[in-house]
């Protein structure tokens, strides 16, 4: 297995459309995490999954974001109607238990 | 609320000598621990985890020490390499559903 996944690498958008991103978790885990990141800060979390299940979601998280594992396998993470304040380094990361490995992140830019 | 703290946002370390990076949390709920490691335009990688009925665990040059008194911990790296430079964070979790990242260390080993 190569690591965790993740597509596009890199996103610009007009503000007020639509982005999805995709994250292919390592194979036999069975937790996937969704994580943003701004500049000088840390990953902050933002829903988690086990299988296909969503059980934890943050209350940072605006309606306008939503997450899907069909089939507990990958993940999409939306974000609807995007504003500029959502330019970020959107993290994926997964687990079977304890650590997290993470993806490479998809960069997104609202314009 | 920041509940994982880095109060450090960067260390410069002569190559050979030993790296410390502290971390403080306010959870106490916080069981399990965890330090990564991030170089520019990648997603964090794992180092080291310590669980709260431990107060030291050692891999290799990286050792994590846990004082639960005064919910503080910190990684030690001996001997430093130019390697090394690269952005750590600390995280903790009390479920494993939802973990909690500092706002990270830039460290740079001197060569």
């Amino acid at each position: 297995d190569t690591g965790v996944s993740q597509d596009p690498r890199h996103k610009i958008t007009k503000r007020g459309q639509n982005v999805t991103f995709r994250c292919d978790p390592i194979s036999e885990h069975n937790r996937l995490y969704w994580y943003r990141q701004t500049l000088g800060q840390g990953p902050e979390f933002l829903t988690y999954f086990q299988n296909e299940a969503q059980l934890e979601k943050s209350r940072l998280l605006s309606d306008r974001f939503s997450a899907e594992r069909p089939k507990g396998s990958f993940s999409t993470l939306e974000i609807q109607r995007t504003e500029q304040g959502d330019s970020a380094m959107y993290l994926c990361a997964s687990s079977g238990a304890g650590e997290q490995y993470f993806g490479p992140g998809t960069r997104l830019t609202v314009t | 609320d920041q509940q994982v703290k880095q109060n450090s946002p960067s260390l410069s370390v002569q190559e050979g000598r030993i790296s410390i990076l502290n971390c403080d949390y306010t959870n106490s709920m916080f069981d399990y621990f965890l330090w990564y490691k991030k170089y520019p335009a990648e997603g964090p990688t794992f180092l080291i985890s310590i669980s709260s009925i431990k107060d030291k665990n050692e891999d290799g040059r990286f050792t994590v020490f846990l004082n639960k008194s005064a919910k503080h911990l910190s990684l030690h790296i001996v001997p430093s390499q130019p390697g090394d430079s690269a952005v750590y964070f600390c995280a903790a979790t009390s479920t494993g559903n939802q973990f909690y990242f500092g706002t990270g260390t830039s460290l740079t080993v001197i060569p």
